[in-house]
């Protein structure tokens, strides 16, 4: 069975600094990976995901992951944080033909002004 | 696009009643839904998979004939905890995939249930 481990449960950083939310997956077989938002009382919303081809994903607001498969990682990046970026970052893996979700227990980051 | 919507967000419940809990695609249609239980400071964990007009297939250790799915349209699931028991207070999450969809996952808000 796959796993996925995020080692951060709360991140707090500098507006403006760059900021990486680490996330680490177990799994066989080959694996689809995923990283969600969730903002204060809002769903769950998809950041961005990794399924083929480049392994340097870009979401529109600024985030990049990186699949990294020797260390079998996909973590989370951004070169410079707003305010706004304050929320819960869930990172998910999916195996090849399979649409189940298995999560991290989620990295909260937190922007000091 | 891509909404989902779930009611209650909150619910209170006394112990040995039942409670639904409702997730909706409010502007697609999701021939696959999923419910997800998530305690406090630990990670969404997958309860069912709803697919509509068939049987909801139930993770390992989930007990069926408690939390009861009903997958009735392509907007409309159900989840219905039957005989509440304190343990069973949770903040409960629905996914909507599209009927076209690849891989991506809507998410609900969320229920919080308390049973007292």
């Amino acid at each position: 069975a796959q796993s996925v481990t995020q080692l951060d449960s709360q991140v707090p950083v500098f507006e403006e600094a760059p900021v990486e939310l680490r996330c680490n997956y177990s799994s066989s077989v080959s694996v689809y990976l995923f990283w969600y938002v969730q903002y204060p009382n809002q769903g769950l919303q998809l950041l961005l995901k990794y399924l083929s081809g480049s392994t340097l994903v870009k979401s529109i607001n600024g985030f990049e992951a990186e699949f990294n498969k020797s260390q079998t990682s996909f973590h989370l990046r951004k070169p410079s944080v707003h305010i706004s970026d304050t929320a819960e970052y869930f990172c998910a893996v999916s195996l090849f033909g399979n649409e189940k979700l298995t999560f991290g227990t989620g990295t909260r980051l937190t922007i000091i002004p | 696009g891509a909404v989902v919507s779930q009611h209650p967000s909150r619910v209170i419940c006394k112990s040995g009643t039942s409670v639904k809990i409702e997730c909706r695609s409010l502007d697609f249609q999701a021939t696959t839904m999923f419910w997800y239980r998530q305690f406090p400071k630990q990670s969404l964990m997958l309860m069912a998979t709803s697919n509509e007009g068939s049987k909801a297939t139930y993770e390992q250790g989930v007990e069926k004939d408690k939390f009861l799915i009903n997958h009735a349209s392509l907007t409309l699931s159900t989840l219905t905890v039957t005989s509440a028991h304190p343990e069973d207070s949770s903040f409960y999450i629905c996914s909507a995939r599209r009927s076209s969809g690849m891989y991506e996952q809507y998410f609900g808000p969320g229920t919080r249930l308390t049973v007292t």
